[in-house]
């Protein structure tokens, strides 16, 4: 156990509707980073946030956005759903970036029928 | 151009084998991780080895930083190390980690 925790662990859902996915970093670290994994790309860096701002940026689409809030959770919102966002949802949360260490969630298996 | 190689692509072993897993990179780094994702989909770390060398029970994890190659020893392998061994990297002033596409052991009783 990482210590990061991500809901749900499943989600189906149609094209062209709106999930939220909900990370909880471990204690004590300040940094949350989201990441894709799917067939063809990977796995993909989306986005950082450190102590409730955003620090980097990756290939995240605009129809996705995210947040961390001041009990330094984060949330992704993917919305107008497409087939080609299927993948699993990775996050991860590290004390501050960059150099140091990485602890991936679970993740949460997203299915857009 | 590919920032992160590892190799091979696929592994196959009989249980109790050893073998070796290379990842490559193209710039210095500040952080190296290696992980496992079992069948499961989770992404278990296995090493934080920006450089030396470092054990834990039947795996090891050795990076040349001078060089730009780490690699990963799976000793004894037992059917449970079955999965895809992820290698991925920071480079200087980056804050993600960059990640290989992977190696997939299969490990046969």
């Amino acid at each position: 156990d990482s210590g990061v925790t991500q809901t749900p662990k499943h989600l189906i859902t149609a094209t062209g509707q709106r999930v939220t996915l909900r990370c909880s970093p471990r204690s004590g670290d300040l940094s949350v980073y989201w990441y894709q994994q799917s067939l063809d790309q990977g796995l993909q860096f989306l986005i950082q946030y450190y102590n409730g701002e955003e620090r980097a940026k990756g290939n995240i689409l605009e129809r996705f956005s995210a947040q961390q809030f001041p009990d330094l959770h984060s949330e992704l919102n993917l919305s107008s759903l497409e087939l080609g966002d299927s993948a699993l949802y990775f996050c991860a949360s590290s004390f501050r970036g960059g150099s140091d260490e990485q602890y991936f969630g679970p993740g949460t298996r997203l299915t857009v029928t | 151009g590919i920032q992160v190689e590892q190799s091979p692509p696929d592994l196959i072993l009989q249980e109790g084998a050893n073998s070796t897993l290379r990842c490559n990179f193209s710039d210095s780094v500040n952080n190296l991780q290696w992980f496992h994702q079992n069948p499961w989909g989770q992404l278990i770390n296995l090493f934080y080895i920006p450089s030396g060398t470092k054990q834990n029970g039947r795996l090891s994890a050795t990076t040349v930083a001078t060089e730009r190659y780490s690699l990963l020893y799976i000793s004894s392998s037992q059917t449970t190390d079955s999965g895809v061994y992820f290698c991925a990297v920071a480079f200087p002033n980056d804050y993600k980690l960059s990640f290989g596409a992977g190696t997939t052991v299969t490990v046969r009783a």
